[in-house]
């Protein structure tokens, strides 16, 4: 138990649907990142939140947008998405935005685009 | 592009210490090098880190080298349960735009009965 859940676990989809992707973390962190992990590639950073503020975003497509109401609660909101986009999409969370804090990573929304 | 090269896979006999190696021979002086692993289907998990010293944890050991050009981290004895993607990555300094954390491609270790 990691203390970062995430829903769905997987998720298919089409190209013209749209859906959400939904992580919580119950460690009272005050940062929060998505990360997108294709087949055979590294990790790849794509959004970082800290006290609910967008921080960075790593030149993500708009088809990818994030949410960040709180910070127990991260959103990736989905649209139009390619069949490229199919990877395993992980949140993970960290005390504060500074070197030192370990990430806690949640088991992953492993999503498949038709 | 990462900042740290691996070698691609290894195997070790189970009960065996696993040491894996991680050349890191651009790293900055602030910078800590951090070990992560990720079990098949599931999260990458953190292991350790460091900045200059040798640290040890309840799992692994981690070895730096006193130039700082390459670490190794050490399961000292493995288990099958061990298997897994093993990531060492280079965290930027404080300040540093988090773009600049990068995962390479890892080690893929294999546990052997």
């Amino acid at each position: 138990e990691t203390g970062v859940t995430q829903t769905p676990r997987h998720l298919v989809m089409g190209m013209t649907n749209k859906k959400s992707l939904k992580c919580e973390q119950h460690l009272g962190h005050n940062a929060m990142y998505w990360y997108k992990q294709s087949a055979k590639k590294p990790l790849e950073l794509m959004f970082v939140y800290n006290f609910k503020e967008q921080t960075e975003n790593n030149s993500v497509p708009s088809r990818f947008s994030p949410e960040c109401p709180n910070s127990s609660h991260l959103f990736l909101h989905l649209h139009t998405l390619q069949p490229e986009d199919s990877a395993l999409y992980l949140c993970a969370s960290s005390q504060d935005l500074i070197v030192g804090d370990e990430q806690f990573f949640g088991p992953g929304t492993r999503l498949t685009v038709l | 592009d990462a900042k740290t090269t691996q070698p691609t896979s290894m195997d070790c006999a189970e009960g065996r210490a696993a040491n894996l190696p991680c050349n890191h021979s651009t790293i900055s002086g602030n910078e800590y090098v951090y070990w992560y692993r990720q079990i098949h289907s599931q999260g990458p998990q953190y292991i350790i880190h460091g900045l200059k010293n040798n640290e040890t944890n309840e799992m692994a050991s981690l070895i730096i080298t006193e130039d700082r050009k390459s670490s190794t981290l050490i399961l000292p004895h493995a288990t099958l349960r061990d298997t897994a993607v093993y990531y060492c990555i280079v965290r930027p300094p404080e300040g540093t735009s988090y773009d600049k954390v990068i995962f390479g491609p890892g080690t893929s270790l294999s546990v052997i009965p």
